[in-house]
């Protein structure tokens, strides 16, 4: 069975830390793999990621794919308080079909 | 450029109550999928419509049914409802067209069954 696992499932730092989010998946064939931002309500589009090793960056955030190993990272540097959210990892499989992680919920202490 | 949009945004029922929760996709896309987020969960796949017509469908019973409008708007019914199925319901719009594109999310319906 197809699954995306997530990890870890919360983190607590403080502000100005960097963190690492990691996304690894169990998925025969793949469209793309998406990162979004859910606060407390619409899940947020961050980034989409179709190959293996070019890492997409905006401000302080950035992700890379790895489809050798079957995963993805999403590092936020120098983090902030509005950074504080459920960071949720899905893949497009090959039916269009979204498959999601059950997120990291991240916390930022000032 | 109006976003997706849901309504309502809280419900409280009972259990064995059908609802009904509506979704206006955002302007320019032509599909609408639905999901069930779970306290604590990632969203599940609950169908997905485009041209009026059901076109997947995830792991969820009949008792989930939905339906699409000329206009791209969107109903999600749940009849004989469980206390199971409190949880943020989430539709997403999307291009058809574009499947291999991110969707774009409403605020969602927290249903609350009690």
């Amino acid at each position: 069975e197809d699954k995306v696992v997530q990890s870890p499932l919360s983190l607590v730092v403080h502000e100005g830390d960097t963190v690492t989010l990691n996304c690894s998946y169990e998925v025969t064939n793949f469209r793309s793999l998406l990162w979004y931002k859910q606060e407390k309500k619409a899940p947020t589009f961050l980034f989409m990621l179709t190959s293996s090793g070019i890492e997409k960056k905006s401000g302080r955030l950035s992700s890379i794919l790895d489809k050798k190993e079957l995963f993805s990272i999403l590092n936020i540097t120098a983090t902030q308080t509005g950074d504080s959210a459920v960071y949720l990892c899905a893949l497009i499989d090959s039916n269009y079909q979204l498959i999601w992680g059950a997120g990291t919920k991240l916390i930022i202490k000032p | 450029d109006a976003g997706v949009t849901q309504s309502p945004t809280h419900l409280i029922k009972t259990r064995g109550q059908q609802v009904t929760l509506r979704c206006s996709p955002k302007s320019g896309h032509d599909t609408v999928s639905w999901y069930q987020q779970a306290l604590g969960q990632g969203p599940q796949f609950i169908f997905q419509y485009y041209e009026e017509e059901e076109r997947q469908r995830g792991n969820f019973p009949d008792r989930f049914s939905g339906h699409q409008f000329p206009n791209y708007s969107s109903e999600l019914n749940v009849n004989a409802l469980l206390l199971g199925d409190s949880a943020l319901y989430l539709c997403a719009s999307s291009l058809y067209a574009g499947k291999n594109q991110p969707q774009h999310f409403g605020d969602g319906t927290r249903l609350s069954i009690l």
